[in-house]
Parts: structure tokens; sequence; C-alpha cells
């Protein structure tokens, strides 16, 4: 079946670091994909998406780009801050109302100063 | 515009009682969710609605879990009788775009079955 396979965490780096957190997919057709971040004490939210392949998503700094050659969206930033510490999720959908949305185990980040 | 409501947000049990959740999902959002997430995992979802009939529930353990959708807004989830493996949080999201199925989510009811 269908399924989101995520680097394990924890992940720690420091103020102003590069990061990278992989995402590999298994589905068939052409499904959509996401990334969801969940900050301390908080719900999940959308952090970006892409429904096609050679897309790039991108929000607050993020990017992560649809390769379906080599079925990942891998979650990119140049410099992260504090404030992104958080647990993110890289998720895939068929993009149709009665397909779900199917979660990775989730990586969590830890940034410090 | 007010986001996904879930309550409580914490609840302690013992193995074998019952207990209930209840969300009430952003309005106008059609299509409605209950994932459970145990510690350290991704959410799996349990079952999905769409208005208030059921799309997909082949996760949900019948045995013990139920859920309904009445009038097609609201939503209850119930566990009976729980068990130790249920300690989660139960996650409601809801939807409105049916082509890019981003989710809206609450912040989750926390069980612990003791």
């Amino acid at each position: 079946g269908d399924s989101v396979t995520q680097m394990e965490g924890p992940v720690t780096l420091s103020e102003e670091a590069f990061l990278t957190i992989n995402c590999t997919y298994t589905a068939t057709g052409y499904p959509s994909l996401f990334w969801y971040v969940q900050y301390p004490g908080e719900g999940l939210q959308l952090l970006l998406k892409a429904t096609k392949a050679d897309d790039k998503g991108s929000n607050k700094g993020f990017e992560a780009t649809y390769r379906k050659e080599t079925t990942s969206f891998h979650l990119e930033k140049g410099s992260v801050q504090v404030s992104d510490s958080a647990v993110y999720f890289c998720a895939l959908s068929k993009g149709t109302s009665y397909d779900k949305v199917i979660f990775g185990p989730g990586t969590s980040l830890s940034v410090i100063p | 515009e007010a986001g996904v409501a879930q309550s409580p947000r914490y609840k302690i049990i013992e193995k074998r009682q019952s207990v209930a959740f209840w969300c009430n999902p952003i309005s106008g959002h059609a299509t409605l969710y209950w994932y459970q997430q145990i510690l350290g995992q991704g959410p799996k979802l349990l079952i999905q609605f769409q208005n208030n009939g059921v799309v997909d529930d082949s996760q949900l353990p019948k045995d013990r879990f139920s859920a309904e959708r009445l009038k097609g807004v609201d939503s209850t989830l119930k566990i009976q009788p729980a068990k130790l493996e249920d300690s989660a949080v139960y996650l409601c999201a809801s939807t409105i775009n049916q082509v890019t199925q981003e989710l809206f989510f609450g912040e989750g009811s926390r069980l612990t079955v003791l």
C-alpha cells in the first residue's frame, strides 16, 4: 500500500545551520505531497505542498521539490532558527475527496542557540 | 475564522472504561477525519467522513471504537472498552478543498489508559 518514510530523528542543529529532512514515498498514481509541522503544544499545520512532479513548495524559508524519478520530497531550509524547533511530518494524498492523507512517522528538530 | 475544536484536551481512564471525544470542524468543511497519534509515531487515520457518511473506516478497530457525525457537522469518537494500547492523542481534522487535501487539525485529545 501507499506509505511515507522519513529520516529518523531527533535532529539537533545550531542556529543558522542548513537543514535537510529526507522523505521518500511509495504510491501508485500521482499523489500530492505535503509537509506538516507540529510546534510544541499545538496541532499539526500545513507547512508546504506540491501537487505534481517538479513542483517546488515553499513557505517560511522552507522548500521541498517533488521528485517523481526518486519518489522524494526532501525538506530544506538554508538557515534554521530556534523557533523552527518542532516535529515535521511528510505526507501524501491521491488528491481526491475519498483518498486519505497518509503521514510519515515524523522527524523531531531541535535548534539550539 | 474559528479553527477545529476538540474536547476534552486530556483524559485519564482505567482500562475497560469508556471514553468519548468530541470534534467541531471548521464551518463549511464537508470532510472530517479522526486520526490516532501514538507517541513517537505519525498520525494514523481511523475514520473519514464526507458530510455525515463514512468514506473510510478500514483501520478503525470496530470491536471497541465507534464514531458518528450526525447532521454532517460535529463528530464524536467513542472507545469502549479501552485498552492500554489506546493511550494516544486523538486528532480531528477537516478540509474544504477536496483537490489539494489541505487538512486543518485541532489541538488533539490526549488519552491515558491506566
